[in-house]
């Protein structure tokens, strides 16, 4: 597709399960950021990827959280067993740099852990 | 005090009216500046970049002020399809981007 997907659109699980959340980049985008959005807040970041450079994985919040990118395209966001805390909008972005390039966002991935 | 900081609101405005933000940053090695737009419950989407020299998109002009640490956004003959909250973005070295939490404008009929 033209632009940035992520799937699933909803994901409703119970405290403690693990989920896997996926972001696919615009075909040649080097750049891909991981973004948290709770209702009404603004965007947290997670971890960004720029290429073949190691991950800065600053913005992680727990241990729970891992973030990988094979072969430079696709990402999976992984949390570990889940709390209630972690329901938010998850947020894929892409850009063909990084950094000074106007990012282009997936519409998210509404997670709730009950 | 954050490194972007936006008020927060909501600005409410008439349909017509023209209407202004800002968003202040604290780092004076900041290198280049954005304005999104997020509809409630979606994505946030480019409005448009900010250039030194101050740029004008159809209705919106957005400027830089470095000297002070600020950019702003600027809406004239505001429609009721500009209801949205307005992030503010300023990126420092390669690759941090810092975002703003958001301005919220409401346009009324």
């Amino acid at each position: 597709g033209a632009g940035v997907s992520q799937s699933p659109s909803n994901k409703v699980t119970e405290k403690g399960k693990d989920v896997e959340l996926r972001c696919d980049p615009i075909s040649g985008h080097t750049a891909l950021y991981w973004y948290r959005q709770s209702l009404g807040q603004g965007l947290e970041f997670l971890i960004y990827f720029q290429g073949n450079s190691a991950p800065d994985k600053s913005g992680l919040p727990s241990d729970r959280f891992s973030a990988e990118r094979t072969g430079g395209s696709v990402s999976t966001l992984t949390i570990q067993r889940t709390q209630q805390e972690d329901s938010a909008v998850y947020l894929c972005a892409s850009s063909s740099v990084g950094g000074n390039e106007k990012l282009f966002f997936g519409s998210g991935t509404q997670l709730s852990v009950l | 005090r954050k490194e972007v900081e936006q008020d927060p609101g909501p600005f409410n405005v008439p349909e017509g009216a023209t209407v202004a933000f800002n968003c202040t940053y604290s780092n004076s090695a900041s290198q280049s500046f954005f304005w999104y737009r997020q509809d409630c419950r979606k994505e946030p989407k480019l409005l448009m970049s900010v250039y030194s020299s101050g740029n004008e998109d159809g209705r919106f002009t957005a400027q830089l002020n470095r000297a002070s640490q600020y950019i702003s956004l600027l809406i004239r003959d505001s429609k009721l399809s500009d209801s949205a909250t307005y992030l503010c973005v300023v990126t420092s070295s390669n690759y941090q981007l810092i975002w703003g939490a958001g301005t919220k404008l409401i346009i009324k009929p």
